[in-house]
């Protein structure tokens, strides 16, 4: 069973123009999370996802950011007109569901870095 | 506002010691703790989650505890290895299952040989 799979691991992007983040949860998973981590700062909270539903995007920018987990396929984290403030490493989890001891628990993909020049 | 705490930020010891790390939160109301391992330029690994009925979690050398009533959790690391080295990262979930993490900083821990 194969972990959260994120990709690209790594990205570059000269400012303005769009960066796209994938992330394909765990195998049986349906709850997605994204997190970012600013240089020397801890993870913050950005977005969590259902399948085709957006649950709780308290922490995402209100401009040029968005998410979405389709039916089918990865989940994508969408940077439009990226700037320098954007240089991030962005984390992905997965949960396979809400109840249950050890069922809320996330799993953390390995992450994107993403450079803005 | 609902904020978790680590201290100390960095933290160095020889190899074979025996240490603890810490984290503080804000709101005792939490639903778990969760400890993750975090090496440079990888992702997170979880070491133990502790539910929020729960006093403490032990697995190997590692045993982290929670006491909601004073908002504090700690991780304790026995004889400590150069292999130990990396950030350690305390995360609580409040607002119920579907809640997401809320991370502190860090302790970035350096076991030297």
């Amino acid at each position: 069973n194969a972990g959260v799979m994120q990709n690209p691991r790594h990205l570059v992007r000269r400012r303005g123009q769009e960066a796209r983040l994938r992330c394909s949860p765990m195998k049986g998973h349906s709850h997605v999370y994204w997190y970012r981590q600013l240089p020397e700062e801890g993870l913050k909270f950005m977005v969590y996802l259902q399948k085709e539903n957006i649950i709780d995007e308290s922490g995402m920018p209100k401009e040029r950011f968005s998410a979405e987990f389709p039916k089918e396929g990865p989940s994508i984290l969408r940077i439009q007109q990226v700037v320098r403030g954007d240089s991030a490493a962005y984390f992905c989890a997965s949960s396979p569901g809400t109840s249950g001891s050890g069922k809320n628990i996330q799993y953390f993909g390995a992450g994107t870095r993403l450079s803005v020049l | 506002k609902q904020e978790v705490t680590q201290i100390p930020a960095a933290l160095s010891v020889p190899e074979g010691e025996n240490l603890v790390l810490n984290c503080s939160f804000t709101d005792s109301a939490i639903y778990n703790l969760q400890w993750f391992r975090q090496d440079p330029g990888k992702g997170l690994t979880s070491l133990l989650l502790i539910q929020s009925s729960q006093r403490e979690q032990t697995s190997g050398r590692l045993n982290a505890s929670l006491d909601k009533s004073s908002g504090r959790s700690t991780l304790y690391i026995a004889a400590s290895q150069p292999g130990d080295s990396a950030t350690y990262l305390c995360a609580v979930k409040w607002g119920g299952s579907q809640g997401n993490l809320i991370f502190g900083k860090g302790t970035k821990l350096s076991v030297k040989p």
